[in-house]
């Protein structure tokens, strides 16, 4: 089994829709939960960081994390074309609090 | 303030030749990363460096592969006798002193292998 599992897609939706990206994970000392943005041969873009379990919020992008299943989720409202990408999950401890694990990455595609 | 820059943005080796890539940290960062990435698949730790030390190099293949971050200059990342299957796109990340989870990415390195 994987450290961290992501469904690899390609998920396709239309403009406007809310999307939900997850991740799941198995090691419970996990504490640091970070969301990536890569366009297509681009850097990974840092889009949400969240320490810990619960909400965070910024803009139309949402983090939860619920650490009692292992689950990370990422939602997006009003989804633009321009957030088509492929978004990864990364987890991180505070034992080796700088080697993220990383998933392989969710492919979105948002249709005009 | 500049982001964490990476040149060259692509490079072509011949097998047997040396790449050599190159990474400097966004200012006041203290603390490189070198992932690996191929087609399709998420990003693998290669090494952690700081200035003039490696402090982690578990992900780093025994032979051919080695990382500097030298007290001046960017972080280098040389592959000797580079094989077909080095191909891949190399990535170079910086955090500043004592958030290292908060990594930012370069744009990579893409080399390919003929």
């Amino acid at each position: 089994q994987k450290e961290v599992e992501q469904d690899p897609g390609p998920l396709s939706v239309p403009e406007g829709a809310i999307v939900s990206l997850n991740c799941t994970y198995s090691n419970s000392a996990f504490q640091y939960f970070m969301w990536y943005r890569q366009y297509s041969r681009k850097g990974p873009e840092l889009l949400m960081y969240t320490y810990s379990s619960g909400n965070k919020e910024d803009g139309r992008f949402t983090a939860q994390v619920d650490k009692s299943s292992k689950y990370i989720s990422l939602f997006i409202r009003d989804s633009q074309p321009s957030d088509s990408a492929t978004y990864l999950c990364a987890v991180g401890s505070m034992d080796s609090n700088y080697q993220l694990i990383w998933g392989a990455g969710t492919k979105l595609i948002i249709k005009p | 303030n500049a982001g964490v820059m990476q040149n060259p943005r692509h490079l072509v080796r011949r097998r047997g030749q040396e790449a050599r890539l190159r990474c400097s940290p966004m200012k006041g960062h203290s603390h490189v990363y070198w992932y690996r990435q191929l087609p399709e698949e998420g990003l693998k730790f290669m090494v952690y460096l700081q200035k003039e030390n490696i402090i982690d190099e578990s992900g780093m293949p025994k032979e051919r592969f080695s990382a500097e971050f030298p007290k001046e200059g960017p972080s280098i990342l040389r592959i000797q006798q580079v094989v077909r299957g080095d191909s891949a796109a190399y990535f170079c990340a910086s955090s500043p002193p004592g958030t290292k989870n908060i990594q930012y990415f370069g744009a990579g390195t893409r080399l390919s292998v003929l």
